[in-house]
């Protein structure tokens, strides 16, 4: 599975968007990029995911590079409550999903 | 909404002592995760579950953990005997046809 690299830690004003990169340059043609997110003392929780083209669902939108080398998840309008790690990871089609987490970016939205 | 239960939420033993954790997927997910969280880091897979096999347990210290899902529904992780390095949570995760994984609230363990 593709190396994900995050920023470790960023901040955002409540209801702005937050913009979160993913570096992703090892990622194969089967590989989708998932998006988790983990509140503090909570499971992680599924966002989004994709693999070639942009998605948008009632939480995120995740944008794509053409090459696929990186993707931005992107949360419209910040709320105090979307304080959480956020976890990029790549993950091969068929490959029984497996996840592997990093350490993520620790967004934390403040008022 | 359907969630993953599990239980206990918290639990305290000391080294040496037997301990597990149980979890009960979502209805008809024939996907069961275990993962461990040590404090800081994201989740390791311990284990997976498809139905009642085990499909993937390279990372479960196999000396000392145990994990079984008998028909294929809910499933039990044992770790015997416990370690001050098993201080951690443990998550459980369940899964349809690969697609996105549901965690549960997890169990924090505190070996003493």
């Amino acid at each position: 599975d593709a190396k994900t690299t995050q920023p470790t830690s960023m901040d955002c004003a409540e209801g702005r968007a937050a913009n979160l990169p993913c570096n992703h340059s090892t990622i194969s043609g089967n590989e989708y990029v998932y998006w988790y997110r983990q509140i503090h003392s909570q499971g992680p929780q599924y966002i989004i995911h994709g693999l070639k083209n942009n998605e948008t669902n009632e939480m995120a939108s995740l944008i794509i590079t053409e090459d696929r080398k990186s993707s931005t998840l992107i949360l419209p309008h910040a709320t105090l409550r979307d304080t959480a790690v956020y976890y990029c990871i790549g993950v091969r089609g068929g490959s029984n999903y497996k996840l592997t987490f990093g350490k993520g970016t620790l967004l934390t939205v403040n008022p | 909404e359907a969630e993953v239960a599990q239980s206990p939420r918290y639990k305290i033993t000391e080294k040496s002592q037997a301990v597990a954790f149980w979890c009960d997927p979502i209805s008809g997910h024939a996907t069961l995760y275990w993962y461990r969280q040590i404090l800081g880091q994201g989740p390791e897979l311990l284990v997976q579950f498809q139905d009642e096999s085990v499909v993937d347990d390279s990372q479960l210290p196999k000396d000392r953990f145990s994990a079984e899902r008998l028909k294929g529904v809910d499933s039990t992780l044992k770790i015997q005997p416990a370690e001050l390095g098993d201080s951690a949570m443990y998550l459980c995760a369940s899964s349809s046809q690969g697609l996105e994984q549901f965690f549960g609230p997890g169990t924090r363990l505190t070996v003493l």
